[in-house]
């Protein structure tokens, strides 16, 4: 199947800095990506639909301005959250589907830890 | 409203028992179901998927699931559970252009020997 690849796969910082995570489609390009938020011990949740060349659109409820998306190229889309704070603290994983396919594939997933 | 509903939160059973896992959604739309499966810190992997043609599908690893329109469910099942099977299982339903998933709370699978 089609693989996507996240870095880093874990990141601490501290309370104040901001945090890139990356998500690349290593054999496919991708015009849209999807950023996901789990909590511990819960479901997904949608964050935002990142567009190649476009703004991201982002769910109700995501703050723009903490949670930047940017997607410059056809198979990489990267989330920055700025100014991070102890509750955004999660598990971040991205996903993307190849032209012609159904089906959504995630990457290994980023765990964010803010002290 | 779009969403997915598993019941049961936690379910053991024993190695080489059967397994169901249940999966109820609400779409407004022609669902696209999924059930992905998670390892503990890792991504998701697909088991299998249904988008039209016969209600039931066969996926990786041995599981099944089968499409009840009716009943609006989509519930997984495996006949002989081995303990490698032990992850946490999320159903998912989208559709339309966008592709985007809405996911079930998931179910927490454990398997005693």
């Amino acid at each position: 199947g089609a693989v996507v690849s996240q870095h880093p796969s874990w990141v601490i910082c501290k309370s104040g800095t901001s945090v890139k995570i990356e998500c690349r489609s290593l054999d496919f390009q991708a015009t849209t990506m999807f950023w996901y938020r789990q909590f511990p011990k819960q479901s997904l949740m949608l964050m935002a639909t990142s567009n190649e060349g476009s703004k991201a659109t982002y769910e109700q409820g995501v703050e723009k301005d903490k949670f930047l998306i940017n997607h410059a190229s056809l198979t990489l889309s990267t989330l920055t959250v700025t100014s991070a704070h102890p509750e955004d603290s999660s598990f971040y994983i991205c996903s993307a589907r190849p032209p012609g396919a159904g089906e959504l594939f995630f990457g290994e997933g980023s765990r964010l830890t803010v002290l | 409203a779009q969403s997915v509903t598993q019941p049961d939160i936690h379910i053991t059973v024993s190695e080489g028992a059967s397994l169901e896992l249940r999966c109820n959604y609400s779409y407004g739309a022609t669902p696209y179901l999924f059930w992905y499966v998670q390892s503990p810190g890792q991504g998701l992997q697909l088991l299998l998927k249904y988008f039209s043609g016969d209600t039931l599908v066969q996926g990786i690893k041995g599981f099944e699931a089968e499409f009840k329109r009716s009943q609006s469910s989509f519930n997984l099942r495996k006949p002989s559970v081995h303990w490698s099977d032990a992850a946490e299982y999320f159903c998912a339903v989208g559709g339309g252009a966008t592709n985007k998933l809405i996911f079930g709370t998931g179910t927490l699978l454990a398997v005693q020997p």
